[in-house]
């Protein structure tokens, strides 16, 4: 059962560090979002690539959000320096080439808490 | 942008049929209809999608009138496990991802 992996699961952090997230899309997949969950603000999108190529970060702050592919089978968002209201969590999906934009696989999520 | 519109929050019992009907009155020609379940602590999962008419799989059915003005999800024989957050999506499959919004979703409860 082919599945969107995401780590870590969990993560607590102090403002000013630096967070990693790390995203494995499905194998064969050539479209990769990152998404954000808030009890506010509800599921918001971040950025998203196709063929590791991004296509759209409007959704992040580009101060101190960053999203990259370095290759196919791994997509990473880095928050740093990380602050309280970025507390949330981050979801990864993937969608298959001929899946369109509307059909995507999420990840389990991490959940991110900044103190 | 088509806006879509769909109750707030359910309650039904185990073993009834739920349906969730969502409106979506500025329905463009190319827009296709999709919904997402999400369970708490999970990601969303993409359930079923369609353009006209009726769409069946494995686990909801969707039925769309020929206007295509809204759309109803229809869950058969509900268990406690299906209580969880649908949302509808309206939008052209073939479009950019920035386009797409999940909304509030409908908080959809199963008590036994």
């Amino acid at each position: 059962d082919a599945r969107v992996t995401q780590t870590p699961r969990h993560k607590v952090t102090e403002m000013g560090q630096e967070v990693t997230m790390r995203c494995q899309p499905i194998l064969g997949h050539n479209t990769v979002f990152w998404y954000r969950q808030t009890m506010m603000q509800g599921l918001e999108l971040l950025a998203y690539f196709r063929n590791r190529a991004p296509l759209d970060d409007s959704g992040m702050p580009k101060d101190r959000f960053s999203a990259e592919m370095p290759d196919a089978t791994l997509a990473t968002l880095k928050i740093q320096p990380s602050e309280p209201r970025d507390s949330a969590v981050y979801f990864c999906a993937s969608g298959a080439p001929d899946g369109g934009a509307y059909e995507q696989y999420f990840g389990p999520g991490t959940r991110l808490t900044v103190t | 942008l088509a806006k879509t519109t769909q109750p707030i929050s359910m309650d039904s019992y185990e073993g009834q049929e739920v349906n969730i009907t969502c409106s979506h009155n500025n329905i463009a020609t190319n827009d296709y209809i999709t919904w997402y379940q999400q369970f708490p602590s999970q990601g969303p999962r993409f359930i079923i999608q369609g353009y006209k008419t009726k769409v069946t799989n494995e686990v909801a059915s969707l039925f769309i009138p020929a206007d295509r003005k809204s759309s109803t999800l229809s869950l058969p024989r509900v268990s406690l496990s299906d209580t969880a957050v649908y949302y509808c999506l309206v939008g052209d499959r073939h479009s950019s991802a920035s386009k797409i919004i999940f909304g509030s979703g409908t908080r959809l409860s199963i008590r036994p």
